[in-house]
């Protein structure tokens, strides 16, 4: 089963609107962690804005925040002003406790989106 | 520039070959992950490791093995080079392991070619 979803294949936005870009996930463990990364075109994988499950505010990084809604497992970016340089895909990935729950260890990552900012 | 560096940038080669790619973590990381991405898989999970130490194994096949030195940088190796094993490579680092909340760095990643 999918661990964590991006319905949204591509999305567009004008330059200084705002877009959300979708994310659902699934788990078991109550705790975990929720991150966003842009990939611009030429590849490099760029950390943007983190949550945890058990934080009671929704994270904010400067354009970037975060729409956490627990009970419904999701975890939404919101870009704010886009500019021209937000073109990118972007990917939501959940960190989760290892097999034998006494570690964190990798990233699953969703498909992820292509955002393209348009002037 | 995330402090992680990898080497080489590119790399192509032959089917049957065996390459080597290097990690250098943040300075103070302790934890190295290595991940593939393809068209067709995605951005998947290869190996953890943790202060020289086998932590997590991902979908990684035989033909792949990895290990993290003493001085924290870390290897991977590819050999029996398929098609499609054709992707590009990312290291990332953490301080560790002790938490969710714990940010993965990623690297500027390998592209790998195989012809």
């Amino acid at each position: 089963a999918q661990k964590i979803t991006q319905t949204q294949p591509g999305m567009f936005v004008q330059e200084k609107e705002a877009v959300t870009l979708d994310c659902t996930y699934d788990t078991s463990d109550p705790s975990y962690g929720l991150f966003w990364y842009k990939q611009p075109s030429s590849g490099e994988m760029i950390f943007l804005i983190y949550q945890g499950s058990y934080d009671q505010q929704n994270a904010t990084e400067g354009r970037y925040s975060l729409n956490f809604q627990k009970a419904r497992k999701s975890a939404n970016l919101v870009i704010s002003a886009s500019q021209l340089g937000d073109s990118a895909m972007y990917f939501c990935a959940m960190r989760e406790r290892n097999a034998g729950g006494t570690s964190y260890g990798k990233l699953t990552f969703g498909q992820g989106t292509i955002l393209t900012v348009h002037p | 520039d995330s402090g992680v560096t990898q080497t080489p940038k590119h790399l192509i080669t032959a089917t049957g070959q065996r390459v080597t790619l290097r990690c250098s973590p943040r300075s103070g990381d302790l934890s190295v992950y290595w991940y593939q991405q393809s068209l067709d898989q995605g951005l998947q999970f290869l190996i953890q490791y943790y202060n020289g130490e086998e932590r997590a194994k991902g979908n990684i096949l035989e033909r792949f093995s990895a290990q993290q030195f003493p001085d924290l940088h870390s290897e991977l190796n590819l050999s029996s080079l398929e098609l499609g094993d054709s992707a590009l490579y990312f290291c990332a680092s953490s301080v560790g392991v002790a938490g969710g909340h714990e940010t993965q760095y990623f690297g500027p990643g390998t592209r790998l070619l195989v012809l």
